[in-house]
């Protein structure tokens, strides 16, 4: 089993709707986890981290299930902008170090007009 | 914008070639790391450095060697180079060495391997 999965998309999403999608790891040790957006071309950039009660930040809404082991991330209203490929990053090292930090492939949204 | 450049941002080697990549973050952070992206493949870590002191990691060939002369600089020293290697080698920094903390990506070497 991967350590870190989510679908690749693409999803396409018309522009206002909402949008959820989820990702699962396999270490139940996992502590950090952590959505990133990465831009064509471009480097990944810290979206928002994910807290055990969840957190919520403008539009983006993300939760953890430990139980089921996944993370979520809606996108409410969406807009173009918001066209992305979202990385899932867990801590999948109990060993405590930046290193046992996991990517997914990501998921692949396009919102569209 | 970014606190983390590389350079260059583009490299076309061949084989027998050795290039060097570059990093530098301006951001006062303690922990740099190097990842390579391929192709509808995760992110992979590749190598951390703590304070300067490289985290061991055992899954990289050798071909590829990194260099930390300080916090703000990291190399990555590629040699003898394979096909397979071409692709996105991002550099990127943290606070601290801990999984909590955010990290910032420079915008990557696009490297081709001929």
């Amino acid at each position: 089993r991967k350590e870190v999965e989510q679908d690749p998309g693409p999803f396409n999403v018309p522009e206002g709707a909402t949008v959820a999608f989820n990702c699962t790891y396999s270490n139940s040790a996992s502590q950090s986890f952590f959505w990133y957006r990465q831009d064509c071309r471009k480097e990944p950039k810290l979206l928002m981290s994910v807290y055990s009660s969840g957190n919520e930040d403008g539009r983006f809404t993300a939760q953890l299930n430990r139980a089921s082991q996944y993370i979520s991330l809606l996108i409410r209203d969406s807009k173009l902008s918001d066209s992305a490929t979202y990385l899932c990053v867990v801590n999948a090292d109990s060993g405590g170090g930046a290193d046992g930090l996991t990517f997914g492939k990501g998921t692949h949204l396009i919102i569209q007009p | 914008e970014t606190g983390v450049t590389q350079t260059p941002r583009h490299l076309v080697m061949g084989m027998t070639n050795k290039k060097s990549l570059k990093c530098e973050q301006h951001l006062g952070h303690n922990a740099m790391y190097w990842y390579k992206q391929s192709a509808k493949k995760p992110l992979e870590l590749m190598f951390v450095y703590s304070l300067e002191e490289r985290v061991e990691n055992n899954s990289v060939p050798s071909r590829f060697s990194p260099e930390c002369p300080n916090s703000s600089h990291l190399f990555l020293h590629l040699h003898t180079l394979q096909p397979e290697d071409s692709a996105l080698y991002l550099c990127a920094s943290s606070q601290d060495f801990l999984p909590y903390y955010e990290q910032y990506f420079g915008p990557g070497t696009r490297l081709t391997v001929t």
